[in-house]
């Protein structure tokens, strides 16, 4: 198994570019999970999806900021536009949707935003 | 979800026991514990998770305190790859878990 597959792996952009990050979940797991990573706040949960439908977004900071997921195998994190205080490394998980079944974890992609 | 205390830091000889202490005196009944680390540069890993009971996998043994409200990650035979950061995470279980909260952990340096 390949495990979480994030795309790209370093992003460097600049303010008021759209950026967009690319997830491809473990196969057979039906929840994906966006955090985002800095070392002021450390890891934060974006939000997270149960079969392709977003649960809980709470965590997404600003309408900047959107995520999709058309199918089981692919999730989008969009920012439009970005700004410098979105600098950080983003990371998508996934697992199976059963009582107790851990997070898997992608390598994250490390955004940079001039 | 109940609060998590962990040591900034630890160190640890190669070849020893590493053991990393959590304090958790508010978990509730039906809480977990979970650990995982993040290998720096790497997403984080999961490692073990308990209830009650003691646990053991292939990576680590996961000791809990009868009352519940304190933890022990023990890795028996640290190695030099075993410098991360690891995280004590109480959540509930259930479909919804995932939701974790992840503290600022405890950074384990092994040396040899």
């Amino acid at each position: 198994d390949a495990g979480v597959i994030q795309s790209p792996r370093h992003e460097v952009t600049e303010m008021g570019q759209e950026v967009t990050l690319r997830c491809k979940p473990i196969s057979g797991h039906n929840s994906l999970f966006w955090y985002r990573q800095t070392m002021m706040r450390g890891l934060e949960l974006l939000i997270y999806f149960n079969n392709n439908v977003p649960i809980d977004d709470s965590g997404m900071p600003e309408d900047r900021f959107s995520a999709k997921m058309p199918n089981a195998s692919f999730s989008t994190l969009k920012i439009q536009p970005s700004e410098p205080r979105d600098s950080a490394v983003y990371f998508c998980a996934s697992r199976e949707q059963v009582n107790n079944s851990p997070l898997h974890f992608g390598n994250g992609t490390r955004l940079t935003v001039t | 979800d109940a609060k998590t205390t962990q040591p900034t830091s630890m160190d640890c000889a190669e070849g020893r026991a590493a053991n990393l202490p959590c304090n958790h005196s508010t978990i509730s009944g039906n809480e977990y514990v979970y650990w995982y680390r993040q290998i720096h540069s790497q997403g984080p890993q999961y490692i073990i998770h308990g209830l009650k009971n003691n646990e053991t996998n292939e990576m680590a043994s996961l000791i809990i305190t009868e009352d519940r409200k304190s933890s022990t990650l023990i890795l028996p035979h640290a190695t030099l790859r075993d410098t991360a950061v690891y995280y004590c995470i109480v959540t509930r279980s259930g479909t919804s878990y995932g939701k974790l909260t992840f503290g600022q952990g405890t950074i384990l340096t092994v040396h040899p």
